[in-house]
């Protein structure tokens, strides 16, 4: 069975603020992807990032950056000077070695809210 | 190349009802999966169509079911509807089956069962 685990429910920063969204996540898989999503008040998910298990590389995209550790399970979600159009629900998933992004196991989100 | 569409995007049925929720899944696009997502959790995954054969079922009862198109679009139909149906579902769609292809999601239908 996997699960996926964001432990802050909700998280209120001020624009400039850095912010790092947790995620820790049980396989019993060996070879196993790793998702961020985000979903802004419209509903759909907004894929940000994907990471196989394994590269363990830290990844930057701009104001984003991905922390991967495989030791304590984590693939962590920092933002860099926060700003207002950041406010969402981010979602972490996982995805087993034995199928496809489809059929995702998903955390119960984050919701963060950067204020002006 | 549009995305991925659903309609409707509201609805509102009584418990015991039936419901039928459509996807267009985006051009070229062959693989087209289901999520139910309750108020404040995650998407659960419901079942996944791959050249209209169901190719992979989450943790739903049978009256969960679905079909896809020759065109790929699909219908989720939900049948004897109960409170606990209510939720935002979201549909996806994907190139094919390989891990690497990545999934498009529509922005789903809000779906209140009274």
């Amino acid at each position: 069975a996997q699960k996926v685990t964001q432990a802050q429910t909700e998280i209120s920063v001020v624009e400039k603020e850095d912010v790092t969204l947790d995620c820790v996540y049980e396989t019993r898989d060996t070879t196993y992807y790793l998702f961020w999503y985000k979903q802004p008040p419209s509903g759909e998910l907004v894929f940000l990032i994907r990471r196989n298990s394994f590269d363990e590389q830290n990844e930057i995209s701009g104001r984003y950056s991905w922390n991967f550790q495989k030791s304590t399970s984590s693939f962590n979600f920092t933002i860099t000077a926060s700003q207002v159009v950041d406010s969402a629900v981010y979602f972490c998933a996982l995805s087993a070695s034995n199928t496809n992004a489809g059929k995702s196991t998903f955390g119960d989100g984050t919701t963060l809210t950067v204020k002006p | 190349e549009t995305g991925v569409t659903q309609s409707p995007t509201h609805l509102i049925k009584t418990r015991g009802q039936q419901v039928t929720l459509r996807c267009s899944s985006q051009s070229g696009h062959n693989t087209v999966s289901w999520y139910q997502q309750a108020l404040g959790q995650g998407p659960q995954f419901i079942f996944q169509y791959y050249r209209e054969e169901e190719n992979g079922r989450g943790n739903f009862p049978p009256r969960f079911s679905g079909l896809q198109f020759p065109n790929y679009s699909s219908e989720l139909n939900v049948n004897a509807l109960e409170l606990d149906d209510s939720a935002l579902y979201l549909c996806a769609s994907s190139l094919g089956q390989l891990r690497e292809y990545g999934y498009t999601f529509g922005s789903g239908t809000r779906l209140t069962v009274v």
